[in-house]
């Protein structure tokens, strides 16, 4: 699976869209980009998922650029309930393989 | 629909003794993946298991840890003579299933179990 790069942390006003980058340079054509999220000591929570094309739901918005080597996860408008760690993952399918690696994330501080 | 559900959430053994952690996938999810982690670091993969099968233990510590998913009831992470270097957030996650990626094998995850071993 391809490896990411994430900054270690970040800060965003409360109100202000939250917007998460990632680095993934070595991404193959079948990996999906794969968003979670771990508030404090909780299990991870899946926010969103994309292979080529943008993608939003209820929780976030997942830019992908054109030649796949990074990706955005924008929160429109941030709340303290999102100050989390972020983990940008990437994977592809294969059967056997459908484990997640999880990389140090980014610290998302969202601040009144 | 329930989660993933995980018990117990805290688990307190003392050296040498053996700790069974179980996990409840969802409705529907036929697919089970324990991961480990460890104070101030991520999570690490450790087993993959379907009903019955064990598919992918590459993140399984050599001695001393094995897992089960039965046909029927939980899967069971077992930890046998546990040391203080076992003492972690155990989590466990399910999917539906793994065909064609995407979607359908999204990982939900349970609230975990803190294990204390002193």
């Amino acid at each position: 699976d391809a490896k990411t790069t994430q900054p270690p942390s970040m800060d965003c006003a409360e109100g202000r869209a939250a917007n998460l980058p990632c680095n993934h340079s070595t991404i193959s054509g079948n990996e999906y980009v794969y968003w979670y999220r771990q508030i404090h000591s909780q299990g991870p929570q899946y926010i969103i998922h994309g292979l080529k094309n943008n993608e939003t739901n209820e929780m976030a918005s997942l830019i992908i650029t054109e030649d796949r080597k990074s990706s955005t996860l924008i929160l429109p408008h941030a709340t303290l309930r999102d100050t989390a760690v972020y983990y940008c993952i990437v994977r592809g399918w294969s059967f056997g393989n459908e484990k997640l690696t999880f990389g140090t994330g980014t610290r998302l501080t969202i601040i009144p | 629909n329930a989660g993933v559900m995980q018990n117990p959430r805290h688990l307190v053994r003392r050296r040498g003794q053996e700790a069974r952690l179980r996990c409840s996938p969802m409705k529907g999810h036929s697919h089970v993946y324990w991961y480990r982690q460890l104070p101030e670091e991520g999570l690490k993969f450790m087993v993959y298991l379907q009903k019955e099968n064990i598919i992918d233990e590459s993140g399984m510590p050599k001695e001393r840890f094995s897992a089960e998913f039965p046909k029927e009831g939980p899967s069971i992470l077992r930890i046998q003579q546990v040391v203080r270097g076992d003492s972690a957030a155990y989590f466990c996650a399910s999917s539906p299933q793994t065909a064609e990626g995407g979607t359908k094998n999204i990982q939900y995850f349970g609230a975990g179990t803190r294990l204390s071993v002193l």
